[in-house]
Order: C-alpha cells, then structure tokens, then sequence
C-alpha cells in the first residue's frame, strides 16, 4: 500500500525559505499517469493546492500562491520536496504531500501532514 | 482561474437523514471534480472522483452527481462517522490546476 510521509522543520522564520520533502513507500515515485504535488491547510482554513510535478518532471502551480514555489523529485531516494521561498506569517499551515493518478481528477494518496508554523 | 463555491457553509442533521451538499463552478468542468471528508486532525479523504466514481472502500450511501458547472455530494443516510466538513476539488483539463471550494461542514 502506498504511504506518503512529510518531514521538515516545524519552525521557519520570515524571509526564509520553507523546505520540506515527501518520502513514498510502497510504490515508485517514477510511474506512469502519477502526478506528486503539495497541498497546505491554514488553522481553521480551507484546503489550497499550491503545485505538483508529473513523474516526467513536468511542474505545475497555483498562481494564486505567489512566486518562489519548486516542486522537485529525488528518483534515487524515491522522494520528492517543496521549496516557498520568503514565508510570511500567512504561510503557517499543515502541508500534506499527496499523489494523483491520471486520468482521475481527485489526489487518492495523502500524508498526515506537517505543521509549519511561520514566526521569528 | 475557476472558482469552486459550496452550499451550504453548515448543514445541521440527525443520524439516518439524506445530506445534499452543493459544489457550483464559475467554468465548465465536465467530470473533472471530487470530494473529500475531513475529520479533526486527520488529512482529507477522496471519496468522489471524476464527478460520480467512489474511490476505493467508500461505501454506497456516498455518490457524486452532476455535470457543467454544478454538481451535488449526496449522503443517503448519515452514519454517525459521517460528520465532518466536505471538500470539493476541480481540475482544469490542461494545465492540469487544481483547487478547492470553502468547505461545508455537515453537523448533529
């Protein structure tokens, strides 16, 4: 069964830039049809997809979430990561890492997600 | 950008009563949409993909209907684990964007 597992640091300080990486088990990062992408939830807020990358490594974005967000795949460690560079403090949330498969329109893989809080 | 807005906010029942929760899009999106339940502390499940397909162990009293721009998560009848807040989800046929309603929120 696949899992998807965040890890990171809890703690990020404004200006700096928020990385966390995505380790998948039970399945192969470089398969066919799946795309990897991030999804946040702010304390008490709505789900928001910030991106996603195909297995090709082709990467997708909400535009909504401004500039400064990469999405890349380690194939050798079977892996995958986001970088959001210069957090503010709207920027605290729990990010899930998530996987979909095409050509299903909903993200069926979800990890528990890691809290990211924002503040100096 | 397309925009995903759910009715109601709140919808307040009992055990054993129909749920109707709407998701309107502000574009077409054929059968590009899912559903999520969401309970405290815990990340979001897919229960609908592709407008009206359960994923995998979802019971039937959950379906997915609709077409267009509006589209409709029925829960037949309400199981006590059943409470908790709905997300729906569209993606845009290419690029393939995604994004969320506001939620609603299915109480006792």
């Amino acid at each position: 069964q696949l899992q998807l597992q965040e890890s990171g640091p809890g703690l990020v300080k404004p200006s700096e830039t928020l990385s966390l990486t995505c380790t998948v088990s039970g399945g192969s990062i470089n398969t066919t049809d799946n795309y990897w992408g991030w999804i946040r939830q702010p304390p008490g807020e709505a789900l928001e997809w910030i991106g996603s990358m195909y297995y090709t490594g082709s990467s997708f974005y909400n535009p909504s979430v401004r500039s400064g967000v990469v999405i890349s795949v380690d194939m050798s460690k079977n892996q995958f990561s986001l970088k959001l560079a210069s957090v503010a403090a709207r920027d605290t949330a729990t990010y899930y890492c998530v996987r979909r498969t095409r050509p299903r329109s909903g993200f069926d893989s979800w990890g528990q997600g890691i809290l990211v809080t924002v503040s100096s | 950008e397309i925009v995903l807005t759910q009715s109601p906010a709140t919808l307040s029942l009992s055990p054993g009563e129909r749920a109707t929760l709407s998701c309107r899009a502000t574009q077409i999106l054929g059968i590009n949409l899912a559903w999520y339940q969401q309970k405290p502390g815990q990340p979001p499940r897919l229960l609908i993909y592709n407008a009206s397909k359960r994923a995998t162990g979802i019971p039937p009293r959950f379906s997915g209907s609709g077409s267009g721009t509006d589209y409709t998560l029925t829960i037949s009848s309400l199981e006590p684990e059943d409470f908790a807040v709905y997300y729906c989800q569209q993606r845009s046929n290419w690029p393939p964007l995604c994004n969320f309603g506001q939620g609603t929120k299915v109480e006792i």
